[in-house]
């Protein structure tokens, strides 16, 4: 299976802050990546997938970037509500994999 | 408006059975690829299993492969997930998601459902 590692596990940040989440994959997967916000007590929110394609109704401050093996989250300017853990997941292969997440906190 | 809901968690025996249900409405199910993932308490995300969107093609964790099995019917725009020889590991919210296979993102996920197995 792919392994996917995400750093760092927590990060603590201010409202207005760049933020940048880092996720690596164990072999290339391409562009076939996607990011993930999962709020307590709810399911995930699909963010971005395909390294860099900002799914529908996700606000423009969410970016995404890479391919290959190394990708990243950024978060340009931190708003009150994104605060919450952070899932990347490749999908290229048959058996999905996440990477550990990053939560988010406030500072 | 896209909506999966799960249904059929609860508590069971280790060794048990339990079968998951998640009805789709609100797309033209027998265009999409649907998989299940789950979350342990206090852990990460999980992807459990994924079939296309004919039923032909099934995917499985390694975690899960001999134990679960997925399955569709697109007549009823319904997943399944049928849990055999559950463990005390397999304890988790599980969610239905829209995608979530072979180069399908999962765009859509429903709320999630408990299952806990326990003595």
């Amino acid at each position: 299976d792919i392994q996917m590692t995400q750093s760092p596990s927590t990060l603590s940040a201010s409202v207005g802050d760049r933020v940048t989440i880092t996720c690596r994959a164990s072999q290339s997967i391409s562009y076939w990546l996607a990011w993930y916000q999962q709020k307590p007590g709810k399911a995930p929110k699909l963010l971005i997938y395909k390294a860099s394609i900002l799914e529908s109704g996700v606000p423009s401050r969410f970016s995404g970037s890479g391919s290959g093996t190394e990708f990243t989250l950024t978060i340009s300017s931190l708003q009150p509500d994104d605060f919450a853990t952070y899932y990347c997941q490749q999908y290229n292969s048959y058996s999905l994999t996440f990477g550990g997440g990053t939560k988010v906190e406030i500072k | 408006e896209v909506q999966v809901l799960e249904s059929g968690g609860g508590l069971v025996q280790p060794g048990g059975s339990l079968r998951l249900s998640c009805a789709a409405s609100g797309f033209t199910f027998n265009t999409h690829a649907m998989s299940w993932g789950r979350q342990a308490p206090g852990k990460g995300l999980e992807w459990v299993s994924g079939i296309s969107a004919g039923g032909d093609s099934t995917y499985y964790a390694d975690s899960v492969k001999g134990r679960f099995t997925i399955s569709r019917d697109n007549s009823k725009s319904t997943l399944y997930l049928q849990m055999n020889s559950l463990r005390a590991e397999d304890t988790a919210v599980y969610y239905c998601a829209r995608g979530g296979i072979v180069q399908r993102t999962s765009d859509d996920w429903g709320q999630g459902n408990q299952v806990t197995v326990s003595s």
